[in-house]
């Protein structure tokens, strides 16, 4: 248990969907992530919120909508997605984020999109 | 450009002998550098870190070990065991901490009885 939480562990979507992926923390951090792992890659960073605010946006897609109503809450809506958009979506918090220390992830959402 | 680089996807090691995981970097920028371990189904969970004015940091059987001249880091898992199998990558960071953490491709660890 990291203390990083997210909600659905699976999940399976058609293109048409809408769906959202959501993350919650209980650590008292400041910033929060969106990190998406496909097969044989390694980890891409997404998104970045720091106190709230975004603070990165690592040229995703329009059709991923980040949202963090509070720093211990963080959603990733997804809409119209395609198939190569399958992958492990994990989300990840950490202290500050200009702050050397390790973040800390949660266990992730298997998303397949057919 | 993948700045952070692990060469090796795999590695099989004999329960009770050293592991040894490899990873280099090409940006002279990166300060910090850290290493998760992942097992499957789970999310990565932090091992060890190290900044870059140290060059070794040890917790008990995890050391990790920094060349910055060689921009090459490395873990040492001694003795290893059968629960020490799992996927571990390797990450880093400059002085934009951990916004901008960058991870290596990972490399898969089967420890054999």
């Amino acid at each position: 248990e990291t203390g990083v939480t997210q909600t659905p562990r699976h999940l399976v979507m058609g293109m048409t969907n809408k769906k959202s992926l959501k993350c919650e923390q209980h650590l008292g951090h400041n910033a929060m992530y969106w990190y998406k792992q496909s097969a044989k890659k390694p980890l891409e960073l997404m998104f970045v919120y720091n106190f709230k605010e975004q603070t990165e946006n690592n040229s995703v897609p329009s059709r991923f909508s980040p949202e963090c109503p509070n720093s211990s809450h963080l959603f990733l809506h997804l809409h119209t997605l395609q198939p190569e958009d399958s992958a492990l979506y994990l989300c990840a918090s950490s202290q500050d984020q200009l702050r050397n220390t390790e973040a800390f992830f949660g266990q992730g959402t298997r998303l397949t999109v057919v | 450009d993948q700045q952070v680089k692990q060469n090796s996807p795999s590695l099989s090691v004999q329960e009770g002998r050293i592991s040894i995981l490899n990873c280099d970097y090409t940006n002279s920028m990166f300060d910090y550098f850290l290493w998760y371990k992942k097992y499957p189904a789970e999310g990565p969970t932090f091992l060890i870190s190290i900044s870059s004015i140290k060059d070794k940091n040890e917790d008990g059987r995890f050391t990790v070990f920094l060349n910055k001249s060689a921009k090459h880091l490395s873990l040492h898992i001694v003795p290893s065991q059968p629960g020490d199998s799992a996927v571990y990558f390797c990450a880093a960071s400059g002085r934009q901490g951990a916004q901008k953490l960058v991870f290596g491709q990972g490399t898969r660890l089967t420890i054999n009885p």
